[in-house]
């Protein structure tokens, strides 16, 4: 089966530290999702591209946080400084067009 | 503005019980619908999908919805639910506008008593 596949899995890392998360969409789709799922806000959409151009970042911090795919296999999610209130899940998703986008195993933050 | 609104946090059911999960939805357009499945420190797995046609849509693990344009609503169902079936449940709207947004619900946690 295709997957969407994210690292690191988990991630601890100290205030004021940058934190780069890696994305590798399933190989064919032209859209990509960064969503972060906390217990108080759910899953929020941060940013997406489609065919590698941002399309849409506007739920993302943007002081802290980046976005970018440098080519069609891989998209990452940078946040620089990272704070304590940026500890999260944060999920990748893939798609084709309209067709129903298929997520990753997500990269657990945790911000001390 | 475009949202999606699961009104039950949580839901407890007995195994063998059947199961009806709600959604409704706020666009102006005609949506995409989606439901979601996400079992603890997993991703996001689809159950099923609505683009168009019958509005009873069957899914994966024997789950079915129904699309009722007249009440917004694109509510989850499972005839006799299992065990394994407890997990946090996510209704979705695609938004058919050209930006291929998806809106997500704030879920349904379902726990399913033995």
């Amino acid at each position: 089966d295709a997957r969407v596949t994210q690292t690191p899995r988990d991630k601890v890392t100290e205030m004021g530290q940058e934190v780069t998360m890696r994305c590798q969409p399933i190989l064919g789709h032209n859209t990509v999702f960064w969503y972060r799922q906390t217990m108080m806000q759910g899953l929020e959409l941060l940013a997406y591209f489609r065919n590698r151009a941002p399309l849409d970042d506007s739920g993302m911090p943007k002081d802290r946080f980046s976005a970018e795919m440098p080519d069609a296999t891989l998209a990452t999610l940078k946040i620089q400084p990272s704070e304590p209130r940026d500890s999260a899940v944060y999920f990748c998703a893939s798609g084709l067009n309209i067709e129903s986008p298929i997520f990753g195993q997500g990269t657990r933050l945790t911000v001390v | 503005a475009q949202s999606v609104t699961q009104p039950d946090i949580h839901i407890t059911v007995s195994e063998g019980a059947s199961l009806e999960l709600r959604c409704n939805y706020s666009y102006g357009a005609t949506p995409y619908l989606f439901w979601y499945v996400q079992s603890p420190g997993q991703g996001l797995q689809l159950l099923l999908k609505y683009f168009s046609g019958d509005t009873l849509v069957q899914g994966i693990k024997g789950f079915e919805a129904e699309f009722k344009r007249s009440q917004s609503s694109f509510n989850l169902r499972k005839p006799s639910v299992h065990w394994s079936d407890a997990a946090e449940y996510f209704c979705a709207v695609g938004l058919t506008s050209g930006t291929y947004k998806y809106i997500f619900g704030t879920g349904t946690r379902l726990k399913v008593l033995a």
